[in-house]
C-alpha cells in the first residue's frame, strides 16, 4: 500500500534556483523521512523529522513537518545539476510494526 | 555507522528457477528487517516484514509461497523468489531496523541496502 502522495510528480528547475517537495500521508506517524535514488541506484537518506519536531535543515536541505496536515515539504536550495534524482518521502505509522511506507515520488531534473 | 548489505547486487536467471536475496546488517543487530520491491520509474513498494526467529508479515498482495522470507540471524534475512517470472524482474531492496536501546517510542532507524536487480528471462 501506499502511504505517501507527492507532488509534483516530477519538477524541472534551472541550477541555482530553489525546489520544492510536498509529500502528503495518510494515517497518523511516528517520523518522517526523506531520500534521495539516483537512477537506478540504492536510496541515500537525506533527513529523518520525528512527529514532535516542525522543521530541519542539513545542508542545503529544509524539511518542515505538519502533522494537523499529514503534509511535509522538502525544500533544497540553490540547486545543483548533481541534485538530479527522484525523492521520496517515507512514514512510520503508530501502530507499532515499524514499516516505513513510500510516496509516489518527485523526479527532480535542474539543468545547467 | 550502520551498514546494510545486499547480495548479489544483480542477478540474472531463466525462467522457472529460483533466486536468493540476502540482505545483512554488517555493524549492528536487526531483529526486524523489511523486504521492498521497485519497478521502474515507481516508487518502493513493501513487500514483507521479517522477523528473527518468527514468520515473516506479508503485505496485502504479496504471494508468501512466492517469496520466501528467512530471517534466521539478528544481522541475516533472506528474500528467495521461488519459480521466477519475467514479471518478477524488478529492483530488490531491503532495510534493517537498528535496535537503538529504546525500546519504544518515536525513534525508529532504519537503514537501507543499495539494492538487488533480478531480470528473469
Amino acid at each position: 500500500s501506499q502511504q505517501g502522495e507527492e507532488d509534483p510528480q516530477a519538477l524541472s528547475i534551472q541550477e541555482g534556483e530553489n525546489a520544492t517537495m510536498n509529500c502528503s500521508y495518510k494515517t497518523s506517524i511516528n517520523n518522517l523521512q526523506w531520500y534521495r535514488q539516483n537512477s537506478g541506484r540504492g536510496l541515500v537518506h537525506l533527513i529523518l523529522i520525528r512527529s514532535n519536531e516542525r522543521e530541519k535543515h542539513s545542508g542545503r536541505l529544509r524539511v518542515t513537518l505538519d502533522t494537523s496536515k499529514k503534509s511535509s515539504s522538502l525544500l533544497i536550495t540553490a540547486s545543483r545539476a548533481a541534485d538530479t534524482a527522484s525523492y521520496f518521502c517515507a512514514t512510520d505509522g503508530t501502530s507499532g510494526t515499524y514499516k516505513y511506507i513510500f510516496g509516489t515520488g518527485t523526479r527532480l531534473k535542474v539543468l545547467a | 555507522g550502520a551498514v546494510v548489505s545486499q547480495h548479489p547486487s544483480w542477478v540474472i536467471c531463466k525462467s522457472g528457477t529460483s533466486v536468493k536475496i540476502e540482505c545483512r546488517s554488517l555493524d549492528f543487530q536487526a531483529t526486524t528487517m523489511f523486504w521492498y520491491r521497485q519497478f521502474p520509474k515507481q516508487s518502493l513498494m513493501l513487500m514483507a516484514t521479517s522477523n528473527e526467529g518468527s514468520k515473516a508479515t506479508y503485505e496485502q498482495g504479496v504471494e508468501k509461497d512466492k517469496f520466501l522470507i528467512n530471517h534466521a540471524s539478528l544481522t541475516l534475512s533472506t528474500l528467495t523468489v521461488t519459480s521466477a517470472h519475467p514479471e518478477d524482474s524488478s529492483f530488490y531492496i531491503c532495510s534493517a531496523r537498528k535496535v537503538s536501546g529504546r525500546a519504544f517510542g518515536p525513534y525508529n532507524e532504519q537503514f537501507f541496502g543499495p539494492g538487488t536487480r533480478l531480470t528473469v528471462l
